[in-house]
């Protein structure tokens, strides 16, 4: 069974750029998450979808970042503009399903690694 | 909000001795644990989860945790580290509000000598 898969794995851009980060979920898994993880720092919830609807946003910084998932299957990340406190590993993780009262394992990205300059 | 405290951040033992990492949460309901492992140079992976029943879970590779309600702890042990276990481990906790939501801690990277 094939993993999570992102691209790029790396990317450095100077602030005030825009960038967009990549996700393919595993086969079948309706849930996909971004998440931002600062150096030191465990990974934080950016943002979650269900199928191609959002479910939970709430520490996304909508100013600057935006997220979709136009067909519940593969999702792009983008910031625009960055800022230097974005440079972060950003990890895309699936799982099977999710809802309120049933926990399901998350499989989790190789990440791509932004450093903002 | 809930929370997650892993009081290690840098262990750093000689193979064969035992391992224990310490996580508190801070919720007081029910809760889902987990803890994840990321290798050098790779992904983070699950190393187990509780979710109910019986408090002391075996993962994969040896290590198990205890989960200890009265102490709003999910500790990680190993009695007897590898090299090969060299990596940042995480601990988490399903969120009582969100869809699956996990909230990770810090993190405690172990380095294992040989």
């Amino acid at each position: 069974e094939a993993g999570v898969a992102q691209s790029p794995r790396y990317k450095i851009i100077e602030k005030r750029q825009s960038v967009a980060f990549w996700c393919n979920p595993i086969s079948g898994h309706a849930t996909l998450y971004w998440y931002q993880q600062i150096l030191g720092q465990g990974p934080k919830l950016l943002i979650q979808f269900q199928n191609n609807g959002v479910v939970d946003d709430s520490q996304l910084p909508k100013d600057r970042f935006s997220a979709e998932r136009l067909k519940g299957v593969d999702s792009t990340l983008k910031i625009q503009p960055a800022k230097l406190e974005d440079s972060a590993v950003y990890l895309c993780a699936s799982s099977f399903r999710a809802d309120r009262n049933t926990a399901s394992e998350q499989y989790f990205g190789p990440g791509t690694r932004l450093t903002v300059t | 909000a809930q929370s997650v405290s892993q009081h290690n951040h840098h262990v750093i033992l000689s193979e064969a001795a035992s391992l224990e990492l310490g996580c508190n949460y801070s919720y007081g309901g029910t809760v889902n644990l987990f803890w994840y492992v990321q290798y050098p140079g790779q992904h983070l992976q699950l190393l187990l989860k509780y979710f109910s029943g019986d408090p002391l879970v075996k993962g994969i590779k040896g290590f198990e945790a205890e989960f200890i309600k009265s102490k709003f702890s999910f500790n990680l042990r190993k009695p007897s580290v590898q090299w090969s276990d060299t990596a940042e481990y995480f601990c988490a906790v399903l969120s009582s509000g969100g869809y699956n939501k996990l909230i990770f801690g810090a993190g405690t990277r172990l380095a294992v000598h040989p």
